[in-house]
């Protein structure tokens, strides 16, 4: 069974700072590897699929890369609405999403 | 434009049974695989289940820990999806999303994800 890890469980960035968020999975899942931003309160967003591309209308600042077991998400200047949870998602057998990074501000 | 709008969450004993709905709109409902997704409070995400399109055979698939309870049917008329949900208990309490579901494969490289999600609707098990 697949494990998926995300660090750090925190990051405290300022605005206008790079932020990377990393997601590892414990076996390799390809190039099968999504990001989610979700706000409180609200649903998760889709950010990035295929561990690199963008979904529609996600802005350039976001950035995904990576393929095999390491992912990276790059927040190139963070923004004030960027304050969020992070979470990535693969799929082997079946959906599984790794526990999430929240991004405050620092 | 994509909306998702789900509907039926509540309060519900140990051991009983609740169903929810979920309105879609926007899109091509009957041409979409569709998942639920749910959120224990102040947890991270964890995938329930999905159905495929009828044109794709309509199976559905669902996560060990609601297999054998948990229902997941769609009705194409109405633009609608459901889960069934039967013998509750209180590790089921948990926001409940509807979501569109991606899954394809091409270039040798496969793809599976969630492009929409709905608001949400909360279920709380408990005496």
């Amino acid at each position: 069974e697949i494990v998926m890890t995300q660090s750090p469980a925190t990051l405290s960035v300022s605005p206008g700072e790079r932020a990377t968020l990393s997601c590892r999975a414990s076996q390799s899942v390809s190039s099968n590897l999504a990001w989610y931003q979700q706000k409180p309160g609200q649903a998760p967003r889709l950010l990035i699929y295929g561990a690199s591309t963008r979904a529609t209308g996600i802005p350039a600042r976001f950035s995904g890369s990576g393929s095999g077991t390491e992912f990276t998400l790059t927040i190139s200047s963070l923004q004030s609405e960027d304050f969020a949870v992070y979470y990535c998602q693969q799929y082997n057998n079946w959906p599984l999403f790794g526990p999430g990074t929240k991004v405050d501000i620092k | 434009e994509v909306q998702l709008v789900e509907s039926g969450g509540g309060l519900v004993k140990p051991g009983g049974s609740l169903r929810l709905s979920c309105a879609a709109s926007g899109f091509t409902f009957s041409n979409a695989w569709m998942s639920w997704v749910r959120q224990a409070p102040g947890k991270g995400l964890e995938w329930v289940g999905r159905i495929k399109s009828k044109t794709d055979g309509g199976t559905t698939d669902y996560a060990a820990p609601v297999k054998g309870r948990f229902t997941i049917s769609r009705d194409d008329s109405k633009n609608t999806l459901f889960l069934q949900m039967n013998s509750l208990k209180t590790e089921d309490t948990a926001v409940y999303y509807c979501t569109t579901n991606e899954e394809y494969c091409t270039n040798g490289v496969c793809y599976y994800y969630f492009d929409y999600w709905g608001q949400g609707t909360l279920v709380t098990v408990s005496s």
